[in-house]
């Protein structure tokens, strides 16, 4: 089962950068994306969320944009801090939130 | 702010034994979830819960597999006769709505659960 496929199983990157991390899905019924943030030790923590009608959204420092056509969303993080370092879960549905499909994750260390 | 808290967190069970993993929802969610990551692995979708029902459940949650809300805050994943397999972490969440309306689901820490 790979209907969603996040193909960095790692990043590293700057303090101050942008991060983009990436995500591509097969399933052509996903019409909702949420990006999830996962530290050690903790459960999933939502982050930022988009529709299928929509191609952007951003919530400060967080913007997820959508590709509908090319089945591929990425989460841009600008600055990237070390506390954002965390393994970051793409997870689509199109069944009306009743189960998220998860991608298996980019781990992402940002670099002081 | 309110959490969804897991007990316990972490679980060594034999082989065969049944074991139940307790959750507390966040209290004005309605709709309830179960996730699993086997180490080094996907988060995996279990189950869904509304209306003291399963709503719906992925091929992984077999006979082995059940969830009951047996009182007004706590639902729980038991499983029967736990495999070597079943060694994971679970996850619990849970979202204020579903059915025809998105909304995110909030997870809680975690089981980590071993089977030997």
């Amino acid at each position: 089962d790979q209907q969603v496929k996040q193909n960095s199983p790692s990043l590293s990157v700057q303090e101050g950068r942008i991060s983009i991390l990436n995500c591509d899905y097969t399933n052509s019924m996903f019409d909702y994306f949420l990006w999830y943030k996962k530290y050690p030790a903790e459960g999933p923590t939502f982050l930022i969320s988009i529709s299928s009608i929509k191609d952007k959204n951003e919530d400060g420092r967080f913007t997820v944009f959508l590709n509908k056509s090319a089945k591929h969303l990425s989460l841009h993080i600008v600055p990237s801090q070390p506390g954002d370092s965390a393994v970051y879960f793409c997870a689509p549905t199109g069944n009306y939130g009743q189960n998220f499909v998860f991608g298996p994750g980019t781990r992402l260390s940002v670099l002081p | 702010e309110p959490e969804v808290t897991q007990t316990p967190s972490h679980q060594v069970t034999q082989m065969g034994q049944e074991v139940i993993l307790r959750c507390v929802p966040i209290s004005n969610h309605l709709y309830f979830y179960w996730y699993r990551q086997i180490l080094g692995q996907k988060v995996e979708f279990l189950v869904s819960f509304y209306n003291n029902e399963i709503s719906e459940k992925s091929e992984i949650f077999d006979d082995q597999f059940s969830v009951e809300r047996p009182d007004g805050s706590n639902f729980t994943l038991k499983i029967r006769s736990t495999k070597l397999e079943d060694s994971a972490m679970y996850f619990c969440a849970s979202s204020e709505r579903g059915g025809s309306s998105y909304n995110e689901q909030f997870f809680g820490p975690g089981t980590r659960l071993t089977v030997l």
